[in-house]
Parts: structure tokens; sequence; C-alpha cells
């Protein structure tokens, strides 16, 4: 079992609709999740943090956590074609001092 | 504008040569990691350091590559000698264990291809 789990995608939505992308991981004490966009020969960029259960709101980003479940999602309300990229889950996990586990991205098409 | 910034941005080189890359961390970040991207294995972390000390290196082959951060604000990644299956995105990235957030910010990377 991987540590850190995405959609296997891609997913394609139509302009205007919400995205819903999945993650879930593997270990139990992990405490902080990101989400990182990246764009086709670009960087990853962190669009979201979110370090307790519930709900965190950012513009037409929402970041759900659910450490009970161990999973975590990534919401984009009024998708707009500018959001096809690559989306990077991460997680701090437990004892892991800094380091960050990524899963394998899922990647986003958003279709005028 | 703080941002991690890395040279060089693109790098071709011959197999058995030697490989140097630069990364300046923002300021005030206390953490740098080393990242490789490909698109068979993903963003695997190759080694990072925290306050300069190295903490960990266990993602990198230790025969060939070797991280060093000289001062504050300069880390390098060597491979020594390149082979072609090295080709890849080398990222950077920085943080700060302030606070005990996790947060990373990636430098544009840089694209190494070795034929």
């Amino acid at each position: 079992q991987k540590e850190v789990e995405q959609n296997s995608g891609p997913l394609s939505v139509p302009e205007g609709a919400i995205a819903s992308l999945n993650c879930t991981y593997s270990d139990r004490g992990s405490q902080s999740f990101f989400w990182y966009r990246q764009y086709s020969g670009k960087s990853p960029e962190l669009i979201m943090s979110i370090y307790s259960n519930g709900d965190k709101e950012d513009g037409r980003f929402t970041a759900q956590l659910n450490k009970a479940s161990q999973y975590v999602s990534l919401l984009i309300r009024d998708s707009q074609p500018s959001d096809s990229a690559t989306y990077l889950c991460a997680v701090n996990g437990a004892n892991q001092g800094g380091k960050l586990i990524f899963g394998q991205g899922t990647e986003l098409s958003v279709k005028p | 504008d703080a941002r991690v910034t890395q040279t060089p941005r693109h790098k071709v080189t011959e197999m058995g040569q030697e490989v140097t890359m630069r990364c300046q961390p923002i300021l005030g970040h206390n953490t740098v990691f080393w990242y490789r991207q490909t698109m068979m294995q993903g963003l695997e972390l190759l080694a990072y350091f925290r306050n300069r000390a190295p903490l960990d290196d266990s993602g990198m082959p230790k025969d060939r590559f070797s991280a060093e951060m000289p001062d504050a604000t300069l880390a390098t990644l060597k491979i020594q000698p390149s082979e072609p299956r090295d080709s890849a995105v080398y990222f950077c990235a920085s943080g700060s264990t302030g606070l005990g957030y996790r947060e990373q910010y990636f430098g544009p990377g840089t694209r190494l291809t070795v034929t």
C-alpha cells in the first residue's frame, strides 16, 4: 500500500463545475496536509494547507480533512480552464520531521 | 518577492560528467529539500537539511550523489559521474519549522538531460 494515494485520473470536468480531488494516507499519526498545483513544465505550487479536521476555504478552493478516515480532499468550485493542472497531495507523517510524502498526483482537465 | 531560486535551469551533459545544481532557499527558512521528478517515479525526496545539517539522505544514490549546504543561503546537489538514468527535473524546496508548520515552497527546478 502506498503511503499517499490519489485518484488515478485524469479527471475531466466542464467549465463552471465542481472538481473533486481525493487523497488517502496510511500514517494515522499524520498532522499536516497540503495540496500543490503543478502546471506542465512548472514546479509544484502550494495552494492549500490543512491541519485540523473539517473544512478550510480559500476562494474557490476548499480542503476537507477527516483524520478518522485518513482522507483529505480538495474541491474546486466554478472550475476554470486555468485550473487544468496536476494536483499533488502531500502529507507530513508522524515522526517524519519536515518530510512530506507526495502522492502521484491527479491530472485535472477543465473543458471550456 | 521571496522565492526559492535554482541554477542552472537546464543542463545537458554527457554521461560520466560531473553535474552541480545550486539552490538559494527563501531568506529565513531553515529547512531545505532536494527532490527528483520523473514521469515514472513521480516526486522523490533525495535529501534534506535543517539548519544546514543533513537530516536524511536515504533517497539518494550514495555512490554518485552528494548534497551539501555550505551556508544558509546555498544548497548544492552534485552528481559524479552522471548517467542517463539521472535525467529528470530536480527541485529544491525550502520551509520553516517555526510554529510546527511543514509548508514547503519549491524552486523552478533544474531540468537535467544526460546523454
